[in-house]
This record gives structure tokens, sequence and C-alpha cells, in this order.
């Protein structure tokens, strides 16, 4: 079975502090992982993705298989970046891929 | 540019009254899923079609039923809704062989069931 966790609910930083929210799976195979964001009355939309190992938004996450971690992080964090972030895992082996999503961490970026 | 759109944005029906929600979409995306999102959870998987081919997650409750007319149109019905259905529903869409690259969200119908 596939699970996505991300132990922190909240996560509050201040404005141009670190932040990093913390997503851990269990799959057995190479999973795809991904960030997904939900800002405030917004639809929900993908953020980034570990295939691409692209940064956005100043976000980078690296897969991290020996740990089954794929943490979010940005440097610098900002009031804009505030929002639900989710982490998802979807498994290999198919040209497309379902789902499976962690319960998600409120980012709050104080000025 | 709205590529994925839910209708109605809300909607409220009675304990037991069927209904239906609608998406659709101007991607041309092959695969349509449909999510259940409560209050502080996660959004949970119910079902998805790879172009007319329908798959039910193991745990979706036979309440639950979909169609898909069209490549465009996906619609979830709810066939007799309990006071547990109500949250925020979500449709998907992902172009099958372009894996990694993520799924489109609509904007959710929050259903209500009084």
């Amino acid at each position: 079975a596939q699970r996505v966790t991300q132990p922190e609910k909240l996560l509050s930083v201040f404005k141009g502090a670190p932040a990093e929210l913390k997503c851990n799976y269990s799959y057995s195979g190479s999973p795809e992982l991904f960030w997904y964001v939900q800002y405030s009355r917004q639809r929900l939309q993908l953020l980034l993705r570990h295939i691409s190992r692209e940064s956005i938004k100043g976000f980078t996450a690296d897969l991290n298989k020996g740990e089954t971690s794929f943490h979010l992080k940005k440097p610098f964090a900002q009031e804009e970046d505030s929002a639900m972030y989710y982490c998802a895992l979807s498994g290999r082996g198919t040209s497309y891929g379902k789902l499976t999503f962690g319960q998600g961490t409120i980012l709050t970026v104080h000025p | 540019d709205a590529m994925v759109i839910q209708n109605p944005r809300y909607q409220v029906t009675q304990f037991g009254k069927p209904v239906t929600l609608s998406c659709s979409q101007t991607l041309n995306h092959n695969v349509m899923y449909w999510y259940q999102q409560k209050s502080s959870q996660a959004p949970k998987l119910l079902f998805h079609y790879y172009d007319k081919d329908f798959n039910n997650e193991a745990d979706t409750p036979d309440n639950f039923q979909s169609r898909r007319p069209n490549t465009s149109f996906c619609f979830l019905d709810i066939r007799s809704p309990g006071l547990g259905d109500a949250a925020m529903y979500l449709c998907a869409t992902e172009s099958a062989g372009t894996s990694g690259r993520g799924q489109f969200f609509g904007p959710g119908t929050r259903l209500t069931v009084l």
C-alpha cells in the first residue's frame, strides 16, 4: 500500500526565514512524487515534481530514497507563500498516475 | 481560460435526494479523476476514467457513480446522499503518456447535505 505522511499540520515562519515542509512516503517500488499547493480561494495546483528536478517560485524538493522523503524547501519564505501544501505520490508502471495525498501542511509566513 | 471547470461551485441537496456534479475540460486529456475532500482532510480518490474505461477505487461506496459521455465531460452522481457525503468534490484531468507532468484540478464543488 502507498502512503504519504506530512507530520506537520501547521508551519509558521517569518518573512525571509527558511521554510521546510516535511514529507515521507512508503511505496514498494519507484514512485513519482509531487508537491501541490492551494492558495486561499484558489484551486489545487501543481507546484513541482521530482522527476523534473526544477525550482518553482524558489521552492525545491529532493527525493531521498534512502530516507523515503521528499521535503519541500524554500530558503527565504515570502508572505505570498502562505498556503496549504500537499505532498502526493503516484506509482509508476502506468502511463498516468493516481495520486495519494498527504494530509497537508498549512504554511503561514508572517511579516 | 479555465481548463477544468466544475459546476455548480456550491450544491445543496437533501438527505437521500440524488444529486449530480459536473466537470468539463478544455485540455483534451484522456484521464479524468474524481476526488472527495472532507474538511481538514486530504483529497481521496473515488474513481477515474481512462478514455471510456471506468476504474473504481475499492473503497468507494456504491452510492457514488460516474458517467463520461465524451472526452470533455464527466459527471459524479450520488444516488442517495447522506450527511457523511458532505464534502468538497474535486475533478482533475491528466494526459496519459506524459507521466510525471501532474494533474490539473478544477475549483471543486462544495456539497452540503441537509
